[in-house]
This record gives C-alpha cells, structure tokens and sequence, in this order.
C-alpha cells in the first residue's frame, strides 16, 4: 500500500527554529509537496520538491532525498501565525496525489 | 474570478435529505479533485476529473455519492439521503493539468452538518 507519514503535532516557540519530516512510500514517485493550513481555511500550497535537495523560499524551506523516501519542512524565525497543519504529499506514478494526514504545529509565545 | 469557489459556504440539512455542492475551478484548469476532510483529520480523496470526464472514482464511500463535470468548468458532488457520517468539511480543488507539478489550489470549501 501507499503510505505518507508525519507526526501528528510539534510545538515550537516564537522566534526559533522547527524541523517537520515527511516519510513515504508510495508506487513510484513524481514530486513531493507541501501546504499549510490553518484552523477552518483550506489548505494552501508551500513548496513542490521533484529532485533532491533544499528548496528555499524565503522563511520556509523543503528539504527531498528520493533515495530515502524523506523530506522535511523547515521554518524558521517563527512566528505565531505559523502555526497551522501542515500536510506532506507525494505524487505517484499514476500522478495521483497521495496525502499524508498532517502535522499539526503549535507555536508558543 | 482569481481562486476556487464553492458553494454553499455552510449547509446543514436533515439526515434522509439529498444535498448538492458545487464548485468553480480557477478558469483553464483542466484538472478538478473532490476531498472530504472530518474534523481534525487529513484530507480523503473523493474524485477527480481531467476534462469533464472521471478518470478516477475510487474515493467515493458509497453509491449515495455522485459527481459529474460539465463544459470543462463547473462541478457538483450530489450525496443523496445524507447521514450524520456524512458531515464534514468538502474541499474542491483544481489544477492546471494533472501533471507532476501541476499544483492543486484549493477552495474555501463547503461545511456540511447532517442532523
């Protein structure tokens, strides 16, 4: 089967730096993203990742290794409005997208 | 317009009765995706459309649900006799085509509470 793990919630603090991993496995691969979303909204697209690497885009980056089935979101100098759910998803060889459940993170003063 | 719309924004009905949601993807988007998500949980995939045609139905919980597509534009999910599991948030999203970086946009969505 087709699996998108990510842990569940992460709580960070105002100012600092967080790490959100993503792990898959899925038939095939064709691109890996990213979206937020925050309480009630719908979500909204981050990052797409298709070769390994760091992408950077200014405060967010996201990091891929298709070797391991692995990527990871990093925020950096957070700020409250961070905090939302954020969902990792992977492309598959039929171009279905295959959704992880999210990574809800808590941002505290 | 410049993003997905759906419509209603909000909708409660009565268990028993049929509801149908619709959706306007951002113009010249050939690909359009139905998601449920229930409160505090991922998205689940209910269907997708490239054109007006369903290339994948295999979301769909049960036979009460339907979808169709027309002039490549417009869509409606229909649940008939709506139960109180059916209440949830719908999300449509579109995209330009359904190629590897084609990006999905959202919708607001449609919160749907079945009494």
């Amino acid at each position: 089967g087709q699996n998108i793990d990510q842990p569940t919630e992460m709580t960070a603090t105002e100012g600092a730096i967080v790490q959100i991993n993503c792990t898959y496995q899925t038939s095939g691969f064709n691109g890996l993203f990213w979206y937020q979303q925050h309480a009630g909204e719908a979500p909204t697209f981050l990052s797409y990742n298709v070769l390994d690497g760091l992408e950077e885009k200014g405060r967010f980056s996201s990091f891929l290794s298709r070797s391991k089935g692995y990527s990871y979101l990093l925020l950096k100098e957070l700020q409250m409005k961070d905090s939302a759910s954020y969902l990792c998803a992977v492309r598959d060889s039929n171009y279905q997208l295959i959704w992880g459940a999210g990574t809800k993170l808590i941002i505290k003063p | 317009g410049a993003g997905v719309s759906q419509s209603p924004s909000n909708k409660v009905t009565e268990k028993g009765k049929d509801v149908e949601l619709r959706c306007d993807p951002i113009s010249g988007h050939t690909a359009l995706y139905w998601y449920r998500q229930r409160l505090g949980q991922g998205l689940e995939f209910l269907i997708y459309f490239q054109g007006n045609s369903a290339p994948d139905k295999s979301g769909l919980p049960s036979d009460r649900f339907s979808a169709e597509r027309t002039g490549e534009s417009v869509s409606t999910l229909t649940i008939q006799r709506t139960q109180q599991e059916d209440s949830a948030v719908y999300l449509c999203a579109s995209s330009l085509g359904s190629g590897g970086a084609d990006t999905q946009y959202f919708g607001p969505g449609t919160r749907l509470t079945v009494l």
